[in-house]
């Protein structure tokens, strides 16, 4: 079945240690997008990726950054993480901008 | 600034009653409304999508309405089933790649 999975499901990062969080997808959907989303509250868009074009948001830390070597796979990089950046993170995938978005199982992240 | 107003409180509901959840917008004019179900600890499903021109959608056991007038959908979910015990998250949108989601409605439904 087509799909976007996300590795790892959990993981556990030291302050400051950078870690990265992984998707990929079979759906050859041209967009992928990142989004954060602390407990009880609306997932929160960081950035998309449409084809190679990468797009921040406005309001995104710096401290997030995104790859996206080829269609298949995209990556969250978190330089210097902080206690404020546990949360789970959604990525997410659509045909050009279509509503309607494939979401991974999402990575739970954990700042000791 | 747009905004999305959910109920946060849950909504606890016996089995085969219909569960009726309440999506409010302001500041903006969406061209269609999604919802999508989030079960704990995954990422959201996408289950429907209603247009502005549409007044009611359904599917299966779902119905969505859309009331631009009010700003506001509901989603219903008829003769509820305890696996339809869920966060319901709404979601409207203006076309681009900003979609912009509110904190969603946890739902129980209760055997």
């Amino acid at each position: 079945d087509a799909m976007v999975i996300q590795n790892p499901r959990y993981q556990v990062t030291q302050f400051g240690k950078p870690v990265t969080l992984s998707c990929s997808q079979t759906l050859n959907h041209n967009v992928m997008y990142w989004y954060q989303q602390k407990s009880s509250q609306a997932p929160k868009l960081l950035f998309h990726y449409y084809d190679k074009d990468f797009n921040n948001e406005a309001d995104t830390p710096d401290n997030f950054q995104s790859r996206r070597p080829n269609t298949s796979f995209c990556f969250l990089d978190i330089r210097s993480p902080g206690l404020g950046d546990a949360a789970m993170y959604l990525c997410a995938t659509s045909r050009g901008p279509s509503p309607g978005y494939t979401f991974g199982s999402g990575t739970r992240l954990t700042v000791v | 600034s747009q905004k999305i107003e959910q109920n946060s409180e849950a909504l606890n509901i016996q089995e085969g009653k219909t569960a009726t959840l309440t999506c409010n917008y302001t500041n903006y004019s969406p061209a269609y409304l999604q919802w999508y179900r989030q079960d704990p600890g995954r990422g959201p499903v996408f289950l429907l999508l209603i247009r502005e021109n549409e007044k009611e959608k359904r599917k299966e056991r779902l119905k969505v309405t859309f009331d631009t007038t009010l700003k506001q959908s509901l989603f219903h979910i008829t003769a509820s089933q305890p696996a339809d015990s869920a966060t319901y998250l709404c979601a409207p949108g203006t076309g681009g790649f900003k979609t912009i989601f509110g904190a969603g409605t946890r739902l129980f439904v209760k055997a």
